[in-house]
């Protein structure tokens, strides 16, 4: 089943913050990040594994409330290069599937 | 170094045609391997993955079927294609549990 995303699209100015939430209605094992641009392949951009933990990457972090099975990514100070689709995958029990959410738009203008 | 590789990178094909579309990765053994497929503007779907050779579990019935011939090959495939087969295709694979997943650079396939 596949993980719920919101927002769908958020607008941002350069050096805004934004939340975006990812949840399942499945035990989790991991959860994964990504950014893809219009017409690329997704770049990774962090893996949060059961535990409950927080991580960073320059200004986007997130984190992984395992009993709840819901994850956050936060970008902060946001940039122009910050632009794009995410997208939430998220690794069942044994972390052999992985399922993807519909995905959050990001638009950040000057 | 792991590296994937997938081609071709766009492919336009009629209607009925047949499909087949290869991604290998270097570097690496036991992969675990998926195919996922992207239509204009939305999230991924998730088609087939594989853990070991010739182990293939589907999560879309429909007309695509997978293969993995070789330890680091997996290979997408459909008799007949429709036009609702149109659409960006990524291959992935992780080492193991717990890693990341590494997407290739995709397919984009247009059935005409």
């Amino acid at each position: 089943q596949q993980p719920v995303q919101s927002p769908q699209a958020v607008i941002l100015r350069e050096g805004e913050d934004a939340v975006i939430n990812c949840s399942s209605s499945k035990a989790l094992y991991s959860v994964h990040w990504y950014r893809q641009k219009h017409g690329e392949a997704p770049v990774f951009l962090m893996i949060l594994l059961k535990g409950g933990e927080q991580k960073g990457h320059e200004k986007i972090s997130a984190s992984f409330n395992e009993k709840k099975q819901q994850s956050s990514l936060y970008l902060t100070a946001s940039q122009l290069s910050y632009s794009g689709t995410y997208f939430c995958g998220t690794g069942d029990s044994n972390d052999y599937k992985l399922s993807f959410g519909a995905g959050t738009t990001v638009t950040v203008r000057a | 170094s792991q590296t994937i590789h997938q081609w071709p990178a766009t492919l336009v094909q009629p209607v009925g045609s047949p499909l087949s579309l290869e991604c290998t990765v270097e570097g690496t053994s036991n992969p675990n391997l998926y195919w996922y497929r992207q239509a204009a503007g939305r999230g991924l779907q998730l088609l087939f993955y594989s853990v070991g050779i010739g182990q293939i579990s589907s999560e879309v019935p429909q007309n695509l079927s997978a293969s993995r011939p070789q330890d680091r090959q997996f290979i997408l495939s459909s008799k007949k294609l429709l036009l609702s087969d149109s659409g960006f295709y990524l291959c992935a694979w992780k080492r193991f549990r717990g890693e990341k997943l590494l997407f290739g650079s995709g397919t984009q396939l247009s059935v005409l």
